[in-house]
């Protein structure tokens, strides 16, 4: 029972366009969401998060939005540069419990100069 | 250190052996996790410890994994008795307050 899903494995966008990667997930309980990017050979890092309090968190070219309703949310980055590249992975936790993470499968982005 | 180590980076064994993967968290982090990414899949919850508490082992998929972190800071894995479908990237992570920081992984192949 997959929680948290990312249903595109894979995204290819052109330089300097917009890159949406999408998660959505089905436990409701869920009230804090976290992207990860992860290169080859590396462990993922951090990159941005989003409290189910909060529909919108920006931090420079990326955005993350909160649909709570849809139980979906997306991750934009803007404009894309060739290094993006790489596995973006989606996250979801319920607070005030154990911080243990539930993570998507990814989806791998590649930016095309 | 400055982040999270893991060794080996990588480890070839074969089918039936032992392996024990060894994770040095960042000092101060109060919580250790163990995942895994097998082939094609996402990051999959192994066991988690937070301080002092027991802890969860909820995602161990058999009796042959085992874990535990000694003085709250250095942690092991051990895998009895390899099969096949233990081949993946074993990858830990520390935090405080929900910053996870993730070491590198140690690639298991077991052949």
């Amino acid at each position: 029972d997959q929680q948290v899903k990312q249903n595109s494995p894979s995204l290819s966008v052109q330089e300097g366009r917009i890159s949406i990667l999408n998660c959505d997930y089905t436990n409701s309980m869920f009230d804090y969401f976290l992207w990860y990017k992860k290169y080859p050979a590396e462990g993922p890092t951090f990159l941005i998060s989003i409290s189910s309090i909060k529909d919108k968190n920006e931090d420079g070219r990326f955005t993350v939005f909160l649909n709570k309703s849809a139980k979906h949310l997306s991750l934009h980055i803007v404009p894309s540069q060739p290094g993006d590249s790489a596995v973006y992975f989606c996250a979801a936790s319920v607070t005030g419990g154990s911080e243990k993470l539930v993570f998507g499968k990814g989806t791998k982005l590649t930016v095309n100069p | 250190g400055a982040g999270v180590s893991q060794s080996p980076s990588n480890k070839v064994t074969e089918k039936g052996k032992d392996v024990e993967l060894r994770c040095d968290p960042i000092s101060g982090h109060t919580a250790l996790y163990w995942y895994r990414q097998s082939l094609g899949q996402g990051l999959e919850f192994l066991i988690y410890f937070q301080g002092n508490s027991a802890p969860d082992k909820s995602g161990l998929p058999s009796d042959r994994f085992s874990a535990e972190r000694t003085g709250g800071s250095v942690s092991t894995l051990t895998i009895q008795r390899t099969q096949q479908e233990d081949s993946a990237v074993y990858l830990c992570a520390s935090s405080i307050n929900y910053g996870y920081t993730f070491g590198s992984g140690t690639r298991l192949t077991v052949v």
